[in-house]
């Protein structure tokens, strides 16, 4: 089956400055590539998504890399601001298979 | 956010005893389905539903067992609850836009076994 690593296990950053998650995986048929971002105590929320026909996308702040040849994909956030801190989760799927396979996370802290 | 509710919110039981947790969706969405999140591990697919008594394994799924009787409902139970099975459970919706597999979450069930 699938599986996802994602890197760092933890990011420190200081405001303003750009975030860089990274994740990899192993299926070549994956072609959907969720982020999720999570406050705690919170549910995982959907923040961008990129899809296997396009290689990036950007949404205002962050922004979405996918190189299909390497297999991995990267989420960028620039102008970091405190509220940005959370957990973010990478996940990936194909779409016959039904099924996310997440990463293990990666807690981001935006220091003021 | 309302689409999605998750029964009970939080549980303290003891080992051995069975419990059941309740999803419960308004968006008439086909897909659901069941996650476990610890610390170092991410969010791990226990169980899923495509459809009215269609359910299908996950990758931990050992101890668990789902029902979906209703399209708006999806029940896990353990049957024998153990002090492994403490975590925080998720259920998920997703309506599969054509072959993409957009999910989006409840708020959560903290279940701890004694």
């Amino acid at each position: 089956g699938e599986n996802v690593e994602q890197h760092p296990s933890t990011l420190s950053v200081q405001e303003g400055d750009s975030a860089v998650i990274k994740c990899t995986y192993s299926d070549s048929a994956s072609n959907y590539f969720p982020w999720y971002k999570q406050e705690l105590g919170k549910r995982p929320q959907l923040i961008i998504d990129i899809r296997s026909n396009v290689g990036e996308k950007k949404d205002q702040r962050i922004a979405v890399t996918l190189n299909k040849t390497a297999k991995h994909f990267s989420l960028h956030i620039t102008e970091t601001q405190p509220e940005d801190s959370a957990v973010y989760f990478c996940a990936a799927s194909r779409g016959s298979a039904r099924q996310l396979t997440f990463g293990s996370g990666t807690q981001l802290t935006v220091l003021p | 956010d309302a689409g999605i509710t998750q029964s009970p919110r939080h549980k303290v039981t003891e080992t051995g005893t069975p419990v059941t947790l309740r999803c419960h969706q308004t968006e008439n969405h086909r897909y659901m389905y069941w996650y476990r999140q610890d610390p170092g591990h991410g969010l791990r697919l226990i169980h899923y539903s495509y459809g009215v008594k269609d359910t299908d394994k996950g990758e931990v799924s050992d101890g668990y067992s789902v029902s979906r009787s209703k399209t708006e409902d999806f029940l896990l139970t353990l049957e024998s609850a153990t002090s492994s099975q403490t975590s925080v459970y998720f259920c998920a919706i997703s309506e599969q836009t054509g072959s993409y597999n957009e999910q989006f979450f409840g708020p959560g069930t903290r279940l701890t076994v004694l």
